[in-house]
């Protein structure tokens, strides 16, 4: 267990509404991650976060935005929802983030979010 | 850009028999990860198995292993003495190794196996 929460589970809205999605971890890693879950997709990546105020954008950051003030907590914000933006979130963390030695590679995830946007 | 594809959208198989998913991926590197991921009906992301690209023997977890052509580019995953439990989406994953970036994992579509009592 990485110890990683999020929140809202679930979330239905209307376009145009600003959605934040919130993902808390408990043991201090890095670098977190979140990623978008569609059918024929796989798992894309949004934004990732390498520490406090240090973000940078994955292949389809399009309409997303991020934010870390603390290291528990990356936030993921639509700043105005649409329906393209219904899907299923994911945040995760890496444990190791150094080359192979200290590094296991994987990612570590939240149960995810749904968001439907009507 | 890498890419990863499961060209297997869907499969089955018997309780109790074998099942291999197929895996193929594109890369310049010559050093990465390969993950192969279940997700369950709960959603869960759970790590099944993972290969060091470095490492030329093939791992290997319980039921679970993997045929890792590195030439080829090919990552199979194969799970024997199939369990009900064992229905679920896989994925197929890729990350690059640098030194102090962050794991950026490349997904596979995915391939949904059902199992049949």
């Amino acid at each position: 267990d990485a110890g990683i929460t999020q929140s809202p589970r679930h979330k239905v809205t209307e376009t145009g509404t600003p959605v934040t999605l919130r993902c808390h971890q408990t043991e201090n890693h890095r670098y977190m991650y979140w990623y978008r879950q569609d059918p024929g997709h796989g798992l894309r990546l949004i934004h990732y976060s390498y520490g406090v105020k240090d973000t940078d954008k994955g292949e389809v950051s399009d309409g997303y935005s991020v934010s870390r003030s603390k290291t528990e907590d990356f936030l993921l914000t639509l700043e105005s929802a649409t329906s393209s933006q219904t899907s299923v979130y994911f945040c995760a963390i890496s444990t190791r983030n150094s080359g192979r030695a200290l590094g296991t590679g994987e990612l570590f995830f939240g149960e995810g979010s749904r968001l439907t946007v009507l | 850009a890498q890419t990863v594809t499961q060209s297997q959208p869907e499969m089955s198989v018997q309780e109790a028999e074998t099942v291999t998913l197929s895996c193929t991926y594109d890369t310049s590197e010559s050093d990465y990860y390969l993950f192969w991921y279940k997700q369950p009906p709960s959603r869960q992301m759970i790590l099944v198995i993972r290969q060091e690209a470095y490492k030329q023997q093939n791992a290997t977890e319980n039921r679970f292993s993997v045929n890792f052509q590195k030439a080829a580019k090919s990552f199979s995953l194969k799970i024997s003495d199939s369990q009900l439990g064992d229905a679920a989406m896989y994925f197929c994953a890729y990350s690059k190794i640098s030194s102090g970036s962050a794991r950026q994992l490349t997904f596979g579509s995915g391939t949904q196996l059902t199992v049949l009592p």
